[in-house]
């Protein structure tokens, strides 16, 4: 079963705003990753935040979580056109090393 | 560069025609995994190897078998594609996060399997 549910499935801004996806789960975590895929491409890994971790950057990428409401935020600033992609959060759990994805947020970022 | 190869990116079979999609890693991972991807849905896991020690998960049909002859390669049988299994193919690797505190996946381009 998902543990990690992204919201909204579907986002679409244009170049320059920002984009801002969430994620929920159900069960307490070892840690967060969120994945970029490419239409038709494998996925990327993005960042990983750990549950003892409240905030992480990667460039233009920065990562919240809040382990209180079992959420995670992923936003991408200054939107480009070669950010479109679907974006997925993955969670680990208990003594497993095995991450479990969620749906995903299709973002679609206009020229 | 150091990589997750999938052969072929798109294949093409008939129902009920076993079919083998391979995978290869440069990146000398310990851990390797196969997903199913269905369009806008959530990889799905089917099987792992940890080293050379399979992991089915619980709910992956019988019709789905794996094999991993060294460290490099793995292969993903099909052995009676039905319409359903029309999907997207993802493998991926890992390095054991019990010694690299990593848990990082690092994914192939996939291969795209249609069933007629």
């Amino acid at each position: 079963s998902q543990q990690g549910e992204e919201d909204p499935q579907a986002l679409s801004i244009q170049e320059g705003e920002n984009a801002t996806m969430n994620c929920s789960y159900k069960t307490s975590i070892n840690n967060l990753q969120w994945y970029r895929q490419n239409s038709g491409r494998g996925l990327v890994h993005l960042i990983l935040i750990r549950s003892n971790e409240r905030e992480k950057h990667s460039g233009r990428l920065r990562v919240t979580l809040d382990t209180s409401k079992k959420s995670s935020s992923l936003l991408i600033t200054a939107s480009r056109a070669a950010d479109t992609a679907s974006y997925f959060c993955a969670t680990t759990s208990g003594g497993s090393y095995i991450p479990t994805f969620g749906r995903g947020t299709s973002l679609i970022v206009h020229p | 560069d150091a990589m997750v190869i999938q052969n072929p990116r798109y294949q093409v079979t008939q129902f009920g025609k076993p079919v083998t999609l391979s995978c290869s890693q440069t990146l000398n991972h310990n851990v390797m995994y196969w997903y199913q991807q269905k369009s806008s849905q959530a990889p799905k896991l089917l099987f792992h190897y940890y080293d050379k020690d399979f992991n089915n998960e619980a709910d992956t049909p019988d019709n789905f078998q794996s094999r991993r002859p060294n460290t490099s390669f793995c292969f993903l049988d099909i052995r009676s594609p039905g319409l359903g299994d029309a999907a997207m193919y993802l493998c991926a690797t890992s390095r054991d996060p019990g010694t690299s505190g990593t848990y990082e996946q690092y994914f192939g381009p996939g291969t795209r399997l249609t069933v007629t």
